[in-house]
């Protein structure tokens, strides 16, 4: 069955250095997100990408922040210069985007620990 | 803004018990999804409805979306360790499918 696949799984990196998470969405979907869950509280939307352009952004993702599809299959979010508070778990997620469902579907996620 | 109220917060049952859970919010959603998360993992989904009345099952798991568009209930029959993990309800905010997430309902069974 087709997943969503998120590089690496965990994380560990400095204050101020910069973070790329990598994710490869299901092949015929064509909407693409990411979300952060912080440890032990919801899941938050930072991103929504679709037609190799930022549709819609949360407050969370500023311009540190920044996606890119570089090649048709992955997706990646950058951090470019991290700070304690990004520590979080980060989702991608992709849609097909042609049937009105509403449907995402999840990787696995990206730990990110910030120190 | 739009928001997505969950309760309970969390459940500690036996297991062989009966779970509902339900979501409710002050606008109306188009559609309604059920999502669990295990530890460490990203949120699988578990049940997605679309029309308003809808009753949904998966295996034994049932969903209702509300009548009036703005609740929905997931109940979960006969528990077992396995059912363990946080259940999300959320709803697509507009066409770009952007989710909206309640806070989680834990679920934690008892030995």
């Amino acid at each position: 069955e087709p997943e969503v696949t998120q590089t690496p799984s965990h994380q560990v990196t400095q204050m101020g250095q910069e973070v790329i998470l990598r994710c490869v969405p299901i092949s015929n979907h064509l909407y693409f997100y990411w979300y952060r869950q912080i440890l032990g509280q919801k899941v938050e939307f930072l991103v929504s990408f679709y037609n190799n352009e930022i549709s819609e952004k949360s407050e969370i993702f500023d311009d540190q922040f920044s996606v890119e599809r570089p090649d048709g299959s992955n997706f990646t979010l950058k951090i470019r210069s991290t700070k304690l508070e990004d520590s979080a778990m980060y989702f991608c997620a992709s849609a097909i985007g042609t049937d009105n469902t509403g449907e995402l579907f999840f990787g696995e996620g990206s730990r990110l620990t910030v120190l | 803004g739009q928001q997505l109220n969950q309760s309970p917060q969390s459940m500690f049952i036996q297991e062989g018990e009966d779970v509902s859970m339900n979501c409710t919010s002050s606008s109306i959603f188009n559609t309604w999804l059920w999502y669990k998360q295990e530890p460490g993992e990203g949120p699988v989904l578990l049940i997605a409805l679309y029309k308003a009345g809808e009753l949904t099952s998966n295996g034994r798991l049932t969903a209702q979306f509300g009548i009036t568009r703005k609740d929905s209930f997931l109940n979960i029959s006969a528990s077992i360790p396995s059912d363990v993990g946080i259940y999300f309800c959320a709803g697509p905010l507009d066409s770009n499918y952007q989710l909206i997430w309640g806070a989680g309902t834990k679920l934690i069974i008892k030995p």
